[in-house]
């Protein structure tokens, strides 16, 4: 079952704020954060583990609501090097060996 | 440490042939997944090994394979290849389960 992610696209400026979000309409073990940048491999930011368990990057915050099946990516003062596709991919159970991954937020911040 | 190293780089095939697709992951992890990636379809999931065996496969064709060596490095194989089949190829190797995959520069396969 793949995650739904929105927005599809989002535009900032340096220093601004935005959210990326991730559901799924079934019970989620964690959920995982990459970014990609064009060309480049998918890089980790964050996984998020029911029950709390966080293991991550320090400057990238995140939440995951085990009650809506939700996380949500937390860009903060954005800086260009923020700017590719983000993914998030989730997993619905501690044995599940398969990462369903939702189609990508692309970021673009601007000087 | 190495990371994860993909082979080759880029492929061109035609229609009808076979491809394989090479895979070492980073040093000590014993899990290999492998996705494919469209600008359609996003990244789907392909399959997963561990310790050469297979846990878990994705919604593909039986022309998708897999196998894992007992040094962890994994091969893909794509038979009868289609145009549909043009993608990134991606391959991420792990530690273990739940835990951060990394992913390598992957295959790019053209199919004409």
């Amino acid at each position: 079952q793949q995650p739904v992610q929105s927005p599809q696209a989002v535009i900032l400026r340096e220093g601004e704020d935005a959210v990326i979000n991730c559901s799924s309409s079934k019970a989620l073990y964690s959920v995982h954060w990459y970014r990609q940048k064009h060309g480049e491999a998918p890089v980790f930011l964050m996984i998020l583990l029911k029950g709390g368990e966080q293991k991550g990057h320090e400057k990238i915050s995140a939440s995951f609501n085990e009650k809506k099946q939700q996380s949500s990516l937390y860009l903060t003062a954005s800086q260009l090097s923020y700017s590719g596709t983000y993914f998030c991919g989730t997993e619905m159970r501690p044995n599940d060996y398969k990462l369903s991954f939702g189609a990508g937020t692309t970021v673009t911040v601007r000087a | 440490k190495a990371g994860v190293t993909q082979t080759p780089r880029y492929l061109i095939k035609t229609r009808g042939q076979q491809v394989t697709l090479s895979c070492s992951p980073i040093s000590g992890h014993r899990s290999v997944s492998w996705y494919q990636q469209t600008p359609g379809q996003g990244l789907q999931f392909l399959f997963e090994y561990f310790s050469e065996t297979q846990r878990n496969k994705g919604n593909f064709p039986g022309r998708f394979s897999g196998r894992q060596f007992s040094n962890s490095r994994s091969e893909m194989n794509v038979s009868t290849l289609e145009l549909g089949d043009s993608a990134l190829y991606l391959c991420a190797s792990s530690s273990g389960t739940g835990d951060i995959q990394y992913f390598g520069a992957g295959t790019r396969l053209s199919v004409l």
